[in-house]
């Protein structure tokens, strides 16, 4: 089984289109992340949910919002995409840190947007 | 408050070291490492908690210098299979996610 898994895994889109990501995790850890891996391979945090509650937001746009119908998923919705948005998306989870990063953190296998 | 990495690149023949060095300008309370090969998900390695707890594979090795907010990776006799992006993350500020450094690739060929 796979431990975190994201769907689609290849997403080619026009620019001003709504898209979606899917991820869910068979781990039961209680906080998920996005990330996001821009050409040059630096991975930023988007989001993170802990216990279906946001508990950061990046300085990313507002055209991005994650959706966690429950703890084992952390969707992500994406409005009027633009060229800048192609990179790979990863979703992660971790177990509930208390505050701390002291255990490891699973990575789905990544979702490539391409937005032309 | 991204981790520094350094170095950038190492290209390395099957047998060598490698050293991979991360460094924060703030105070740590762990520090992790990750793996990442060409086109995959990035992949835990160790992470090293103040204090000098370790979590992670047996043959990797790494330090963890608290008063210099420092971390090193050692990897020794290096195999093909080491090949990949090397990254180190250490805690956002609220301490609810990993801010990655950009990374170091390191080639390992035969």
């Amino acid at each position: 089984d796979t431990a975190v898994s994201q769907t689609p895994k290849y997403l080619v889109t026009q620019m001003g289109n709504d898209k979606s990501i899917k991820c869910e995790q068979n781990l039961g850890h209680d906080t998920m992340y996005w990330y996001k891996q821009d050409s040059k391979k630096f991975l930023k945090i988007m989001f993170s949910y802990n216990n279906k509650e946001l508990i950061i937001n990046e300085t990313v746009p507002n055209r991005f919002s994650p959706k966690s119908p429950d703890k084992a998923h952390l969707n992500l919705h994406i409005n009027s995409l633009e060229l800048g948005d192609s990179a790979v998306y990863f979703c992660a989870s971790s177990q509930d840190f208390r505050g701390r990063m002291n255990t490891e953190a699973f990575f789905g296998q990544g979702t490539r947007l391409t937005v032309v | 408050q991204q981790p520094v990495q350094s170095p950038q690149a190492v290209i390395l023949r099957e047998g060598e070291d490698a050293v991979i060095n991360c460094s924060s300008s703030k105070a740590l309370y762990s520090v992790h490492w990750y793996r990442q090969k060409h086109g995959e998900a990035p992949v835990f390695l160790m992470i090293l908690l103040k204090g000098g707890e370790q979590k992670g594979h047996e043959k990797i090795s790494a330090s963890f210098n608290e008063k210099k907010q420092q971390s090193s990776l050692y990897l020794t006799a290096s195999q093909l299979s080491y090949s990949g992006t090397y990254f180190c993350g250490t805690e956002n500020q609220a301490g609810t996610a990993l801010i990655f450094g950009k990374g170091t690739t390191l080639s390992v060929s035969s």
